[in-house]
């Protein structure tokens, strides 16, 4: 089976504070995404990664970063926490045009 | 680019009704369609998927969709559901070319009631 792993199910940082999220995945899948999941809005794009050190913004980039730097690691940065992003983040990996597999999610609170 | 627009927030039906939750696409090159459900307190999972062949696709658990290109859309419906089927459903597309992402919709919330 797929296995996606997310390093926490729950974290509390403080306003300000640099934060990584990590996800590492294990079938050698060339894509991963980073998305975030708030009521009422569905799934929207962070970042996603189709290879190696290689990056694309997705909706909503603005306040974080990414890393790329094996292919089965991919990390999202939050540069300088804020309280609107509180949220649950949720990592994926998947081959091209093929089903995505998730990860169980991080609970994100900024305080 | 593309994008889903799922047309009901939520859908409120009864026991061994019939469910139909819409979902519409809009891309400029060949697509590929999924379904995932999210049970409560729990993870993504997919729930059934068009890659090509036949336009109507199941799942195990009796949920069907229909890709339909001249409507662009691709809704799921069960002829009977069940207490159990009340989750959040989402759609998504994607496409073979390298470099583009999965793009889910806003989700539907099912309620089974009794």
């Amino acid at each position: 089976d797929v296995k996606v792993t997310q390093s926490s199910r729950y974290l509390v940082k403080r306003t300000g504070e640099k934060v990584f999220l990590e996800c590492v995945q294990d079938m050698d899948h060339e894509n991963m995404f980073w998305y975030r999941q708030d009521p009422g809005l569905g799934l929207r794009l962070i970042y996603f990664s189709y290879d190696v050190k290689m990056k694309e913004k997705g909706d909503i980039p603005e306040g974080y970063s990414v890393s790329r730097e094996k292919k089965e690691r991919f990390s999202l940065i939050l540069e300088s926490a804020s309280t609107n992003q509180t949220s649950m983040y949720l990592c994926a990996s998947s081959v091209q045009k093929y089903e995505a597999f998730f990860g169980q999610g991080t609970r994100l609170t900024v305080v | 680019a593309q994008s889903v627009t799922q047309l009901d927030s939520q859908v409120p039906v009864f026991e061994e009704a019939p469910v139909e939750l819409r979902c519409n696409y809009s891309s400029s090159v060949s697509v590929y369609l999924f379904w995932y459900v999210q049970y409560p307190n729990q993870g993504l999972q997919l729930l059934l998927k068009y890659l090509s062949g036949s336009t109507l696709v199941e799942s195990i658990n009796g949920f069907e969709a229909e890709f339909n290109k001249s409507q662009t859309s691709f809704h799921l419906r069960k002829p009977s559901v069940h207490i159990s089927d009340t989750a959040e459903y989402f759609c998504a597309v994607s496409s073979n070319q390298a470099g583009t992402a999965l793009i889910f919709g806003k989700g539907t919330t099912l309620s089974v009631s009794s």
